[in-house]
């Protein structure tokens, strides 16, 4: 059972943007424990998109963007592309459980 | 090359044992915390646990629905990490993923992944 939400689905024309958000709590996100973003390609691993709430890896395109406020957070994809086609998970650490949590994960589509 | 290699995933029946294998190449092994992160069939991504290294004294931590039944363990002269799966059930079944912990409790590389089921 994920304590961070996250919409099941967004979509988007080509070129639009879109963002996915990432719900939480006082003891993960609000506790201000840093929020990571990973992208799952069909069918591979995941892959380390953002970190720290707004960080890029290098390699990672600057078209994807993360904030963070309160007790969320969100990813934004500025300029869709079709290979941006994956489902994304926000990620943090939780005190309450002791762990790190991940979000329930969102498909994203270009339409 | 910088990578995480995992082996042993098989079929199990529940109640049985199985012992997962993460072997690391192209950094240091040594001064990295490793993590298990599961995901069912179609479902989201799932913390299992981790090892932290020596001068953490190897410390481990395991999420609730694993803790007490899976043990995680390294072997740094062998650049391998473990996964030790006992008394498994069916909800076990998933595709696990060894990944490396970054700096800030994020998880900067990961594995292919191995496919483990559990059924009678």
């Amino acid at each position: 059972q994920s304590v961070l939400t996250q919409p099941p689905s967004v979509s988007g024309a080509p070129g639009q943007r879109v963002t996915i958000s990432c719900t939480g709590s006082s003891s993960n996100i609000g506790a201000e424990y840093d929020v990571h973003w990973y992208q799952q390609l069909p069918g591979t691993a995941p892959k380390l998109l953002i970190y720290g709430h707004i960080n890029r890896p290098s390699g990672v395109p600057d078209r994807f963007s993360g904030s963070k406020s309160g007790t969320s957070a969100s990813l934004a994809i500025t300029g869709l592309q079709p290979e941006d086609e994956a489902d994304y998970y926000c990620q943090s650490y939780d005190s309450s459980l002791g762990g790190y949590v991940f979000g329930t994960g969102t498909t994203v589509t270009a339409l | 090359e910088v990578q995480l290699v995992e082996s042993g995933g098989d079929l199990v029946q529940p109640g049985g044992s199985l012992k997962l294998s993460c072997a690391a190449s192209g950094f240091t092994f040594s001064g990295s915390t490793l993590h298990w992160v599961r995901q069912a069939s179609g479902k989201g991504l799932e913390w299992v646990g981790r090892v932290r290294p020596n001068f953490n004294n190897y410390a481990t931590t395991y999420g609730a629905s694993v803790k007490g039944r899976f043990t995680i363990s390294r072997d740094d002269s062998k650049n391998t990490a473990y996964l030790q799966m006992n008394s498994l059930k069916t909800e076990d079944t998933a595709v696990y993923y060894c990944t490396r912990g970054g700096s800030g409790w994020y998880y900067d590389l990961w594995g292919r992944g191995t496919l483990v089921t559990v059924s009678s």
